[in-house]
């Protein structure tokens, strides 16, 4: 069965350098997400992306965040000067096309996740 | 803002018990209701969902509930096992032309003793 592919697994950095989480979401998908989990949390919705670009976001996502889809199959999100609270697991996630088949279309297929540690 | 209240946030159940976790939504447009498991260190994974049209939903083990008017929707787990221990996440989306917002409530973890 496809899977969402993340990497890396586990990302460490200082404080204030941008990172690039990278996402291949699978392959017919046309809807994409970034979620993120503070350890121990509830999972937060940050934005979803559609037709090359945002569709919603949250509070959450501010200037210090950008997603990109720059080919046809890695969906990435940047966080340009990490702070201390980013540190959480940031986990992708897409769905498929409408189809006449509903029940396809509505489930969201999570990546394994990115493990983001500021120090 | 759009919230999700669950609750319990710990449910701790004898093996072949039932366990029932209940939560609440506050946007009046959400329309899907999916439920994840989610085990220590793992991705969250969808174990059933229901639709703004549909009141209740079973799969084996597992159905779901949903009161539109109260904002309510519920997980009913029975004859549970110790691999039904985890934490589980109920959710609300509302879909939009670009796909789904989807907010989570706080989660349950759910231990059943064996």
């Amino acid at each position: 069965e496809p899977e969402v592919t993340q990497t890396p697994s586990h990302q460490v950095t200082q404080m204030g350098q941008e990172v690039i989480l990278r996402c291949v979401p699978i392959s017919n998908h046309l809807y994409f997400y970034w979620y993120r989990q503070i350890l121990g949390q509830k999972v937060e919705f940050l934005v979803s992306f559609y037709n090359n670009e945002i569709s919603e976001k949250s509070e959450i996502f501010d200037d210090q965040f950008s997603v990109e889809r720059p080919d046809g199959s890695n969906f990435t999100l940047k966080i340009r000067s990490t702070k201390l609270e980013d540190s959480a697991m940031y986990f992708c996630a897409s769905n498929t096309r409408r189809t006449s088949g509903e029940v396809k279309f509505y489930e969201q297929y999570f990546g394994p996740g990115t493990r983001l540690t500021v120090t | 803002g759009e919230n999700v209240e669950q609750h319990p946030s710990t449910l701790s159940v004898q093996e072949g018990d039932s366990a029932v976790i209940k939560c609440t939504y506050s946007d009046s447009a959400s329309n899907y209701f999916p439920w994840y498991k989610q085990e220590l260190g793992k991705r969250p994974q969808l174990i059933i969902d229901i639709r703004s049209n549909v009141g209740e939903k079973k799969d084996q083990r597992i159905a779901v509930t949903l009161n539109k008017t109260a904002k309510h929707f519920s997980l009913h787990i029975t004859e549970t096992q110790p691999e039904d221990s985890a934490v589980y996440f109920c959710a609300a989306s509302r879909s939009e032309t670009g796909g789904f917002k989807t907010i989570f409530g706080a989660g349950t973890r759910l231990f059943v003793k064996a």
